[in-house]
């Protein structure tokens, strides 16, 4: 079946400091990719995806570029804020109106 | 753009009353939508699909007697904990695709509702 792993937490981090949250998949056919973002007290938010291989997703200073050939989907931003701290989340859908596969999340935060 | 609003955001209840929980889609329509569960610290596990005008379809392990979904209408499924107990406090997150394909997503997008955080005494 179609799983999501992503690294363990929790990161801390410097501001500015360079982020990268790793994150591998297990899917059959050629999934969707995804990262949602989970502020204090807040719902989820799509921060980005990419639906193809060799696509790059990127939002808000964050990227990720889909490898079909090492399954993965590495987040990353080259100099993180105190805002940034939140828990992120890999996942991947099948198709259409599949529900979301969750990796574990990742809680990151960053410190002044 | 597609939001999906959730009601309520936090209730607190006796062990043994049922709770409704209400997921709601404000500006498309949802013949699909589902309903996750997340404990503290750990990951969103899919819980049902519910289905407007039909059963809703279970995960593995999940009790349909204890979690009844009802997917009344395209813009509403409610989430029912009946006879509730301790260990079913949790947040529970609803979400539904879109078809909205403007910027803020594509055809089959998932928007999240901002969740529910239930405590059973």
């Amino acid at each position: 079946g179609n799983s999501v792993t992503q690294m363990e937490g929790p990161v801390t981090l410097s501001e500015e400091a360079f982020l990268t949250i790793n994150c591998t998949y297990t899917a059959t056919g050629y999934p969707s990719l995804f990262w949602y973002v989970q502020y204090p007290g807040e719902g989820l938010q799509l921060l980005l995806k990419a639906t193809k291989a060799d696509d790059k997703g990127s939002n808000k200073g964050f990227e990720a570029t889909y490898r079909k050939e090492t399954t993965s989907f590495h987040l990353e931003k080259g100099s993180v804020q105190v805002s940034d701290s939140a828990v992120y989340f890999c996942a991947l859908r099948n198709s259409g109106n599949t529900p979301l596969v969750f990796g574990k999340g990742t809680r990151l935060s960053v410190i002044a | 753009g597609a939001v999906v609003s959730q009601h309520p955001s936090w209730v607190i209840c006796k062990s043994g009353t049922s709770v409704k929980i209400e997921c709601r889609s404000l500006d498309f329509q949802a013949t699909t939508m589902f309903w996750y569960r997340q404990f503290p610290k750990q990951s969103l596990m899919l819980m049902a699909t519910s289905n407007e005008g039909s059963k809703a379809t279970y995960e593995q392990g999940v009790e349909k007697d204890k979690f009844l979904i009802n997917h009344a209408s395209l813009t509403l499924s409610t989430l029912t904990v009946t006879s509730a107990h301790p260990e079913d406090s949790s947040f529970y997150i609803c979400s539904a695709p879109s078809r909205d394909s403007g910027e803020r997503g594509s055809y089959n997008e998932q928007f999240f509702g901002p969740g529910t955080r239930l405590t059973v005494l």
